[in-house]
């Protein structure tokens, strides 16, 4: 099975920072990732899909971008609405599975 | 505007089964264009994929919950369910039932807890 490993687990950042979160696949997937958001008690969103389109609606301060292995979301200019823990995601088509990385938590420095 | 609700008992005693089902609003069940599924996530740690299904019936499941788990649809009553036999602790966790786009999760239900415990 595919694993994905995203780093780093947690990092602190201040309003205004430009961050970057890695999510690393443990063979090929080519473009076939996704990126979700989730806040505390809430159910996860989705931000990003197929490495790097914008799901509708969500702020053009997300970005994304990979293929291969190798992926990451940034992020221009926080918000305090982007305080959150993160989840990239992909899909194996044979045999069919989803799994999600372990998450990165953004916290307020 | 779609929603998905879990429900079911938040409590399962030991070795016996899970059983959630999720109703939709606000769309049909028997969209050709999606799959339906449902997600876990233990109290403070990551999200876990359980399964999908098509309307069609046709399923898919996590290799490693694949042996105790069954996901079925009645389309009838825009529902869909869940069954996870042989339940332990580690099985404690918020259930998210979801609408998934090929394998993308856009719509998710609020979550229910279910703890594993006598």
């Amino acid at each position: 099975a595919i694993q994905l490993t995203q780093s780093p687990s947690s990092l602190s950042a201040s309003v205004g920072d430009r961050v970057t979160i890695t999510c690393r696949a443990s063979q090929g997937i080519s473009s076939a990732l996704a990126w979700y958001q989730q806040k505390p008690g809430k159910a996860p969103k989705l931000l990003i899909y197929d490495a790097s389109s914008l799901e509708s609606g969500v702020p053009s301060r997300f970005s994304g971008s990979g293929s291969g292995t190798d992926f990451t979301l940034t992020i221009s200019s926080l918000q305090p609405e982007d305080f959150a823990t993160y989840y990239c995601q992909q899909f194996n088509s044979y045999p069919p599975s989803i799994t999600f990385g372990q998450g990165t938590r953004l916290e307020i420095k | 505007q779609l929603q998905l609700q879990e429900s079911g008992p938040g409590l399962v005693k030991p070795s016996e089964t899970l059983s959630l089902t999720c109703t939709v609003s606000g769309g049909s069940i028997s969209s050709s264009s999606y799959y339906w599924g449902w997600i876990r996530q233990p109290p403070g740690k990551g999200l876990e994929w359980i399964g999908s299904i098509y309307y069609s019936g046709s399923t898919y499941y996590n290799p490693s919950l694949k042996s105790r788990v069954t996901i079925s649809v009645d389309t009838s009553k825009n529902q869909f369910s869940l069954k996870l036999s042989s339940v332990t602790a580690a099985d404690t966790a918020v259930y998210y039932c979801a609408r998934l786009r090929q394998w993308l999760v856009g719509y998710w239900g609020q979550g229910t807890l279910v703890t594993v415990s006598s």
